[in-house]
């Protein structure tokens, strides 16, 4: 079975570029999660879908951040305009419905901004 | 202040010894995690835990729901045990906190 894959798996943009990451969970998990770890920082949470709908955005860091889920299959964050600080590794992981604390995790993009 | 501190930070040890990772948290869980992250790959789950000890392979886990603290034994390390090793908690609405993590460093 395949795991969580993330696209790409590097990203060097420019600050007020546009990045769209791209996340494919296991096929069949309903739960996708977005986490962020900035430099020197603990991974923290960005949000939360279940199959397509939002579940929790709460720790989405301003509206420059919009997540996608359409079909409840793969899931896009895109980051327009990027800035410096955005910069990190942006992990995916999904669970099964009924297996919630479960997750499983992608291998991380790594964008820089410039 | 985060609501997951780990100890220590870095940690270098020698091949054989056995190694204790520790974990603290101040908030209500549902269940605690150990996770694992070889540099440049992905993470791995290693633990899942709300009460007691489990055991896999050279790797014990264990938590203290009272004292709001759980430990991360490595038995007989190997320089394959190097890695970074991140405490996680999740709560009611299931999304990971994590840890800032522990480096290890196995020397032969």
């Amino acid at each position: 079975e395949a795991g969580v894959t993330q696209f790409p798996s590097h990203s060097v943009i420019e600050k007020g570029q546009t990045v769209t990451l791209r996340c494919d969970p296991i096929s069949g998990h309903d739960n996708l999660y977005w986490y962020r770890r900035v430099m020197g920082k603990e991974i923290k949470f960005l949000l939360h879908f279940v199959k397509e709908s939002k579940q929790d955005e709460s720790g989405m860091p301003n509206n420059r951040f919009l997540a996608e889920r359409t079909g409840g299959t793969y899931s896009t964050l895109k980051v327009q305009p990027a800035e410096l600080e955005d910069s990190g590794v942006y992990f995916c992981a999904s669970s099964p419905r009924d297996l919630v604390a479960t997750q499983y995790f992608g291998p991380g993009t790594r964008l820089l901004v410039l | 202040k985060n609501e997951v501190e780990q100890s220590p930070q870095n940690l270098t040890a020698q091949e054989g010894e056995f190694i204790t990772i520790n974990c603290s948290y101040s908030v209500g869980i549902s269940a605690l995690h150990w996770l694992q992250q070889h540099p440049g790959g992905g993470i791995v789950s290693l633990f899942m835990l709300s009460s007691g000890k489990k055991k896999h392979g050279r790797l014990i886990a264990t938590i203290n729901i009272q004292e709001k603290h759980s430990s991360l034994h490595i038995t007989a390390s190997h320089p394959r045990d190097s890695a970074v090793y991140i405490c996680a908690v999740t709560r009611a609405g299931n999304q990971f906190y994590f840890g800032t993590g522990t480096s290890l460093t196995v020397i032969p």
